[in-house]
């Protein structure tokens, strides 16, 4: 059982530049989360899905897009990258919204 | 947005030493979650409490939910070094239109063996 798998684990990029971070779950929940996290300011939650075809704004979520097409996947989109989105991602998961979340091991992206 | 303040934001203790840890919030919660992150990795849950007043407990790791619903304790027992690490406490809410799970801004925990 693989859990929560995220791609790639680093990812260097220039300022403008666009990028999906991957996220997959093999455990069939049906919520799913993207985080940032900084120093000092803790995990932000960006976007989340309770279901496929349904997603919404988390309480940083500009510069950021995702979608959830399946159950399995809930990419997440920079469409141009700025140094400010330079941070350490998760995704996260849960049977429903109101039980814990498992989290994956983080990509960790610099962007210059 | 709803905020959690979580104290003390570091610690450094003697292996063997019991360790406490609280978050607070302004806010009511229907749920409290508490994660350790190691260095590279995510967070793991640690326990998850669902009801006001409720105590809980994973080995050395006791958890409990105010009964105001506003706070949280996390305390851990007789400490080892692979205890180091980032504590965070999180709340959830359910309710309506709101599924959000907010994070504590964590406590680094570091133990001297």
């Amino acid at each position: 059982n693989a859990g929560v798998t995220q791609t790639p684990k680093f990812q260097v990029l220039k300022t403008g530049q666009s990028m999906t971070l991957q996220c997959a779950q093999d455990m069939n929940h049906e919520y799913m989360s993207w985080y940032r996290q900084d120093p000092g300011m803790g995990l932000r939650l960006i976007h989340y899905s309770v279901g496929a075809g349904i997603t919404d704004q988390g309480e940083v979520p500009n510069g950021y897009n995702v979608s959830r097409s399946t159950t399995e996947d809930f990419p997440l989109r920079l469409l141009s990258a700025a140094p400010s989105q330079t941070s350490v991602y998760f995704c996260a998961s849960s049977y429903y919204i109101h039980q814990p979340q498992h989290f994956g091991d983080g990509t960790r992206l610099s962007i210059l | 947005g709803q905020q959690l303040n979580q104290s003390p934001q570091s610690m450094f203790i003697q292996e063997g030493e019991d360790v406490s840890m609280n978050c607070t919030s302004s806010s009511i919660f229907n749920t409290w979650l508490w994660y350790k992150q190691d260095p590279g990795e995510g967070p793991v849950l640690l326990i998850a409490l669902y009801k006001a007043g409720e105590l809980t407990s994973n080995g050395r790791l006791t958890a409990q939910f105010g009964i105001t619903r506003k706070d949280s304790f996390l305390n851990i027992s007789a400490s080892i070094p692979s205890d180091v690490g980032i504590y965070f406490c999180a709340g959830l809410n359910s309710g309506g239109s709101n599924y959000k799970l907010t994070f504590g801004k964590g406590t680094l925990l570091t133990v001297n063996p």
